[in-house]
């Protein structure tokens, strides 16, 4: 079975400080992961994903196979990355997409 | 290009009635899913489909059906409504052509479910 964990409901923190969501997994094979954010009033979006090893609006992921993590982070926060951010982890195939419980972001100003 | 719809945005149901909720897509996505969004629990997956004609059950499916007839369409069915499942329902798809640039969720704008 595919289990994704993010152990912080809400995170609070300063603008211009730095940021980790954290997230761990459980998988038996080799999972593809995903970070998937929630603006207010908006749908859910794909923020980024491990495969593409890329960095979107200063955010980044690595993959940590020996801690099943995949730690969202951000050097400096803005106001505008207040929002709800998810976890996700695939399937090889990428068929069955699992998410965690989530963790709301909430940067002051 | 509107993406991925769903009817209809809010809904109150009495408890033990039925509804169905609409999903349809005009990616020519292959993969299409059911979540439900509760407070503090996250996105729970309900079913899933990997093309027409083919289902199968995700973590809650327990008061629900689905059909996928067509590639485009994967309605939801609400049978028996209860207040347990009074939540947000999302419906979403993706590529069946896996790829480094293609295999992400696009995501609907969710049903607000209410059952008194």
């Amino acid at each position: 079975a595919q289990r994704v964990t993010q152990p912080e409901k809400l995170l609070s923190v300063f603008k211009g400080a730095p940021v980790e969501l954290k997230c761990n997994y459980s998988y038996s094979g080799s999972p593809e992961l995903f970070w998937y954010v929630q603006y207010s009033r908006q749908r859910l979006q794909l923020l980024l994903r491990h495969i593409s090893r890329e960095s979107i609006k200063g955010f980044t992921a690595d993959l940590n196979k020996g801690e099943t993590s995949f730690h969202l982070k951000k050097p400096f926060a803005q106001e505008e990355d207040s929002a709800m951010y998810y976890c996700a982890l695939s399937d090889l195939g990428y068929q069955k997409v699992t998410f965690g419980t989530g963790t709301k972001l909430q940067v002051i100003p | 290009n509107a993406g991925v719809t769903q009817t209809p945005k809010f809904r109150i149901l009495k408890i033990g009635q039925s509804m169905t909720l609409q999903c349809t897509q005009d990616m020519n996505h292959n993969y299409m899913y059911w979540y439900r969004q509760d407070p503090g629990m996250g996105l729970k997956l309900i079913y899933y489909s990997v093309g027409a004609g083919i289902t199968d059950k995700g973590e809650v499916p327990n008061g629900y059906n689905v059909s996928r007839s067509t590639t485009e369409d994967f309605p939801l069915r609400l049978e028996l409504a209860a207040p347990s499942q009074t939540s947000v329902y999302f419906c979403a798809s993706s590529s069946s052509d896996r790829g480094p640039t293609n295999e992400k969720l696009f995501f609907g704008s969710g049903t607000q479910l209410s059952v008194l």
